[in-house]
């Protein structure tokens, strides 16, 4: 099993801030690192999925990086809106399996 | 094809019930997973199958728990003899092999053990 940390577990911002969320695992047996979003009342929603070292991911105002070597990724948000409200989860995966951390809660206050 | 769906996406049972959930993923995936996710925690393994094949189980499974995927399309997770420790949302999850292939996630099942 593989120990999967988030950080910070919650998070309120005003509309508008932009915001960064961490993922920290085990660098060995590694071979992806995908972000989730799920919202209250819906499935999960994949964002992105990284393999390399140094992988730059982008979607709209959401970006994520990822740090192979020493093990962990951020995700961004610039410029939150009300509808960025959920759950960010992030999920190393080591071939078959995929390792899910315990999300981080994010709330946007208009 | 409008993504993967889970029935039910409630369920009530009394301590020592029997409960099946079934899964239909995105027909043209070929593997399915399922997760428990207890609150406060995310999404925990359970098992996956490639095709019909049930490839890996978690060792957090007790042997109360058993999943099917006959034809390689749906799969069915049965629990048995329900324990209150079993209240939790059951997930699935479908995709293409390989490790940076994204998951498709269903809109789960809520069992609650009374």
């Amino acid at each position: 099993i593989l120990n999967v940390e988030q950080s910070p577990q919650s998070l309120h911002v005003q509309e508008g801030d932009s915001t960064n969320f961490t993922c920290s695992f085990p660098s060995s047996n590694f071979y992806a690192l995908h972000w989730y979003r799920w919202e209250t009342a819906k499935s999960p929603e994949a964002l992105f999925v990284m393999t390399l070292n140094g992988d730059e991911k982008k979607k709209g105002r959401i970006s994520a990086t990822l740090n192979t070597k020493e093990g962990y990724s951020y995700l961004y948000i610039k410029g939150s809106q009300p509808e960025d409200s959920a759950t960010y989860l992030c999920a190393p995966n080591t071939g078959n399996q995929f390792y899910f951390g315990t999300g981080t809660s994010l709330t946007v206050i208009p | 094809d409008t993504g993967v769906s889970q029935n039910p996406r409630h369920k009530i049972t009394k301590r020592g019930q029997n409960v099946t959930f079934r899964c239909d993923p995105i027909s043209e995936h070929n593997r399915l997973y399922w997760y428990r996710q207890t609150l406060g925690q995310g999404p925990e393994f359970l098992t996956y199958f490639q095709n019909e094949a049930q490839l890996e189980k978690s060792r957090l499974l007790s042997d109360r728990f058993s999943a099917e995927r006959p034809k390689g399309s749906f799969s069915t997770l049965e629990i048995q003899r329900t324990e209150q420790g079993d209240s939790a949302m059951y997930l699935c999850a479908s995709s293409f092999p390989g490790a940076g292939i994204e998951q498709y996630f269903g809109p789960g099942t809520r069992l609650t053990v009374t």
